[in-house]
């Protein structure tokens, strides 16, 4: 069990850019989901795949947001042309069952 | 709606006993967990309670009354280390397991 991974851990871009992020859940774990958390704030779900399906997505996910989790195992976050709203810590978390998330250590996106 | 509220803030001294308090509303319910959040890393899972009454693993303890929209989180022994913010979280619906949280209390222990 080597835990989630979450890549890159840090990254900072201008507005406007476009950014994507990289989720390995746990090997075993069906279940992938997406959250953003703000300074000060608990995390705000933004999507769920059980293997490659994406079955729930957040009205917080606007169109600039996509994710994809092909073939089942890694998970992909793009944010297109982001906006300074959008600086927030990104976690993916994957489970195995309907108890307990596992997240990973998450990836902290500054827009400038 | 969802609806989840805990106490900003607390302070407590090591060695002492801690209760966080975490109110909920929400449109459906399926268990309520809580999770540890050290500054700057990930949540770790603490405690899951879906029937009434309490749950204990250690130092730590959770209590829940569905009746009431109420749950606590009791940390025991307190250490240096349990200085972190607490999440209550709520899962909603039965079919999937996506969680609603709330905003997180931070714990600050002093010696």
């Amino acid at each position: 069990d080597t835990g989630v991974s979450q890549d890159p851990r840090h990254k900072i871009t201008k507005r406007g850019q476009n950014v994507t992020f990289r989720c390995d859940p746990i090997s075993e774990h069906n279940r992938l989901y997406w959250y953003r958390q703000t300074l000060g704030q608990g995390p705000e779900f933004l999507t769920y795949f059980q293997n490659e399906a994406q079955l729930e997505k957040s009205r917080l996910l606007s169109d600039r947001f996509s994710a994809e989790r092909p073939k089942g195992s890694f998970s992909t976050l793009e944010i297109q042309r982001t906006e300074q709203g959008d600086s927030a810590m990104y976690l993916c978390a994957s489970s195995r069952t309907l108890y307990g998330y596992t997240f990973g250590s998450g990836t902290r996106l500054t827009v400038v | 709606g969802q609806n989840i509220d805990q106490p900003t803030e607390m302070t407590a001294t090591e060695g002492a006993i801690v209760q966080i308090n975490c109110t909920y509303q929400t449109s459906g319910f399926n268990g309520l967990f809580w999770y540890q959040q050290h500054a700057g890393e990930a949540p770790t899972f603490l405690s899951y309670n879906v029937l009434d009454g309490l749950e204990e693993k250690g130092r730590f303890s959770s209590f829940l009354s569905r009746s009431k929209g109420y749950s606590y989180l009791l940390l025991k022994e307190l250490q240096m280390k349990d200085s972190a913010s607490y999440l209550c979280a709520v899962r909603p619906n039965s079919g999937y397991s996506t969680l609603t949280f709330g905003k997180g209390t931070m714990l600050l222990v002093s010696p």
